[in-house]
Formats: structure tokens, sequence, C-alpha cells
């Protein structure tokens, strides 16, 4: 299977300061790797993703950066802002898994104004 | 948020008591999956369905059934055979079963054994 780890569990940052969670996983072969927020009380909606074939992808206040030779990968947050406050979720897929994830523990962000 | 749903939003259930849990979208995806989320577990995959009339467990299937018997119909049956079955249970579904492919989720349905 896969084994994928993340930290922190829980952080806390000052509204405007950065924000970093960082994930590893084990199987070479996985080739995909998303990153889901969840809002207290709603669903988890997808934020980003990276492939394998990419080193670093940003979308405005965030960014994911992957190696793959360390099996690791994180997703960076910055300009924080109080919305930002949410459980983050990272996770691996690979082909011959038939594009089922395997998530993280996941990070509670609490951002402060 | 429309067009995965989860129903009902809160389900209680007496210990012994089969209880199936609904997830219908109208996404027209082929893939759907069940997830259990636990405080501090993350997002555990219980099974998933590629395609109509198959699935495949995930990690966590011990005591779960489910059935697809229609694209747009995943039900989950929590039997009495689940020993902790008290949390929070994600459906979702993706266009198709491969990776690079978006999940999305339903609001989920938290079941409490009492």
């Amino acid at each position: 299977g896969e084994n994928v780890e993340q930290h922190p569990s829980t952080l806390s940052v000052q509204e405007g300061d950065s924000a970093v969670i960082k994930c590893t996983y084990s199987d070479s072969a996985s080739n995909y790797f998303p990153w889901y927020k969840q809002e207290l009380g709603k669903r988890p909606q997808l934020i980003i993703d990276i492939r394998s074939n990419v080193g670093e992808k940003k979308d405005q206040r965030i960014a994911v950066t992957l190696n793959k030779t360390a099996k690791h990968f994180s997703l960076h947050i910055t300009e924080t802002q109080p919305e930002d406050s949410a459980v983050y979720f990272c996770a691996a897929s690979k082909r011959s898994t038939l594009g089922r994830l395997y998530f993280g523990r996941g990070t509670q962000l609490t951002v402060w104004p | 948020d429309g067009g995965i749903t989860q129903s009902p939003k809160y389900l209680f259930r007496k210990e012994g008591q089969n209880v199936t849990l609904s997830c219908e979208q109208n996404l027209n995806h082929d893939a759907m999956y069940w997830y259990r989320q636990d405080p501090g577990q993350g997002l555990r995959l219980i099974y998933y369905s590629q395609i109509v009339n198959d699935f495949q467990k995930g990690d966590i299937a011990e005591g779960y059934s489910v059935s697809r018997e229609k694209k747009e119909s995943f039900p989950l049956t929590v039997t009495s055979a689940q020993k902790n079955p008290t949390a929070f249970y994600l459906c979702a579904s993706s266009i198709t079963a491969v990776p690079y492919n978006e999940q999305f989720f339903g609001p989920g349905t938290r079941l409490t054994v009492l």
C-alpha cells in the first residue's frame, strides 16, 4: 500500500504570517499529490494538487512543493487570513490503485487575527 | 455544493442493529468512495467502486458492506459486526478511478451508536 505521514497535527499562526504543512509518503510509485481543506462542519474540498513530473505549483497564496527523491511534499500558505483556519489533509495516489487516495491524518490550522 | 448528497445528516443506532447510509450523485461520475473520519485519524477508506456492479475493499472494510447497482448510488451498510461504528462518514465521487481526478465529497453522515 502507501503510508502518508503528515506534520504538524496542529499549527497556530498570526494573521499575515506563513504556514507550512509537510507530508511524506512511502511508495515511490505514487505520482499524484492533492491537498484538501475541510472547514469546520463542512466537507473536504480540493485546494491544490501536484503531479510527480512537477516540482512546484502555485495558486495565489498557496503553493505545493514536491521532492520525489526524498518522498515528501509540502503545502505553503502565505499571508494567512482567519478564513484559512481549517483542517488540511494531504494525500497520495498512484495508477496501480485506481485513483484511490491515501490520506494523511490532517493538520488543524488556526489563524489568529 | 450540489452534485453529491448523503442522508441522513445524523443517525442514531442501537447496538446490534444494521444501518444503511445513503450516497447519491448526479455528476455522472463512474467512481465512488466511502471514508470514515475520526478525530486525529484522517480519512480512512472503507470501500470504493470504479464502476457499476464492481467494488473493492479499502483499509477498514470489516463490518461494512456496499452495493453499486446504479451509477448514481453507492449505499453503505454498517453491520452489527462493526465494533466501533460511531464516526463521521463521508462519501465521495470522481469522474473515473484514476489518479489526477478530483474527488468531490458529500456533506457527511454522523452515526452515533447508543
